[in-house]
């Protein structure tokens, strides 16, 4: 079973803020996924990174994968009330399984 | 946005009656899935589906069941819906390319069992 960790599990900011959050692992992976899930809503796919060390920016949104494909990151520059919600990885399935992994999530909350 | 339904989005039911979701596609993706998503325990799949007619159970498949018999369809029953089974359920759907799997979320159904 692959497991994806998280960090922080909850985050609260002021708009304006620079912050990071972390999606971790000790398997390897073809390609990770992050989402972002606002209120009420399904979650969105934001970005899908492929190769190790690969940088991928999304506007103020900056998304990394470990160099091993491990690990990745997600930074947001100056953050805006409009960036509140949580904010998932997840990774492809695995060997003949049909089953992605996602991770718990970061609860991301940008106060005006 | 990749064309996905869910119909009903919330419904409001007592336990021991019958309920049955539905997820609508599009894409003519081969994929689709039903997760309930929690407090405390994220996105856990239910159900999915590799084809028509074709389904396998998740991590937390126990009091549901699942059909479909159609690509564009994929429904989610519970036969005898319990409080537990309180929660909001979305529906994705996959085209799975081997390196990305990328899934597309429905808008979610909000199910209360009373």
């Amino acid at each position: 079973t692959q497991l994806l960790e998280q960090s922080p599990q909850f985050l609260s900011i002021q708009e304006g803020e620079n912050l990071t959050v972390y999606c971790n692992s000790s398997s390897v992976f073809s390609s990770l996924q992050w989402y972002r899930q606002e209120p009420g809503e399904g979650p969105v796919l934001l970005v899908t990174v492929v190769t190790g060390g690969e940088v991928k920016k999304l506007k103020r949104l900056t998304f990394q994968f470990g160099d091993a494909r491990k690990d990745s990151s997600l930074h947001i520059t100056a953050a805006q009330t409009g960036d509140t919600g949580l904010y998932l990885c997840a990774v492809p399935a695995s060997g003949g399984s049909y089953i992605p992994t996602f991770g718990r999530g970061t609860s991301l909350i940008v106060h005006p | 946005d990749a064309g996905i339904t869910q119909s009903p989005r919330h419904k409001v039911t007592e336990t021991g009656t019958p309920v049955t979701l539905r997820c609508h596609q599009t894409e003519n993706h081969r994929y689709m899935y039903w997760y309930r998503q929690d407090p405390g325990h994220g996105l856990r799949l239910i159900h999915y589906s590799y084809g028509v007619k074709d389904t396998d159970k998740g991590e937390v498949s126990d009091g549901y069941s699942v059909s479909r018999s159609k690509t564009e369809d994929f429904l989610l029953t519970l036969e005898s819906a319990t409080s537990s089974q309180t929660s909001v359920y979305f529906c994705a759907i996959s085209a799975r390319d081997r390196v990305r799997n990328e899934q597309f979320f429905g808008p979610g159904t909000r199910l209360t069992v009373l």
